[in-house]
């Protein structure tokens, strides 16, 4: 079974912090993603990665920016945290190729006050 | 006009009825289509995967796709109290990114 791995379940952290959110998997995939989920507004993308050391921006990449150093890690950085940031960040990995699914973690609950 | 509709309920049924949830799209060239369930607090699990148009069945779970419609289907027999949670529809082009339905939540009564 593909297992994805974010490192925090909930997060508790403060306006102009500097927060890193982890996620590992152990697959092999090319391809991992980092979403966002607010209730009435689904799942959003931040960032995704089509392989190591590559990044393409989402739909709402403002505010945070991303690091894969390693093929297995992809890292989402807020790089000055806001109230507006609270939210379920949900990490993301597949298979390169056709339309492979994608496999989810469970998820960091984020909340800055 | 959204790439992807979903009814978000909240739907609730009693254990043992027949569900249905459902995606209306936009895009015809859509290939493939997913079905996620969500547990409170969890991320979400890939239920159902399909390519194209048709049927797909796995134990209680049957998924349609009907892409002349652009509608899909996720049918749940026999519902259980496990099966609540909310269930998100999904779909994607080859090779570009995934477009997701904001999720039908679903409770199974006792």
């Amino acid at each position: 079974d593909v297992k994805v791995t974010q490192s925090s379940r909930y997060l508790v952290k403060r306006t102009g912090e500097k927060v890193f959110l982890e996620c590992v998997q152990d697959m092999d995939h090319e391809n991992m993603f980092w979403y966002r989920q607010d209730p009435g507004l689904g799942l959003r993308l931040i960032y995704f990665s089509y392989d190591v050391k590559m990044k393409e921006k989402g739909d709402i990449p403002e505010g945070y920016s991303v690091s894969r150093e390693k093929k297995e890690r992809f890292s989402l950085i807020l790089e000055s945290a806001s109230t507006n940031q609270t939210s379920m960040y949900l990490c993301a990995s597949r298979n390169r190729g056709g339309g492979q699914p994608q496999h989810f973690g469970d998820g960091t609950r984020l909340s800055i006050l | 006009q959204k790439e992807v509709e979903q009814d978000p309920g909240p739907l609730s049924v009693p254990e043992g009825a027949i569900v249905s949830l459902n995606c209306t799209y936009s895009n015809s060239a859509f290939q493939y289509f997913m079905w996620y369930r969500q547990y409170s607090r969890k991320g979400p699990e890939l239920l159902m995967y399909t390519y194209s148009s048709g049927n797909k069945e796995d134990g209680r779970f049957t998924a349609q796709v009907d892409k002349s419609s652009k509608y899909i289907s996720l049918f749940i027999r026999d519902s259980q109290p496990s099966d609540s949670a909310t269930y998100l529809c999904a779909m994607s082009v080859p090779g570009n990114q995934f477009y997701f339905g904001t999720g039908t939540s679903l409770t199974v009564i006792p």
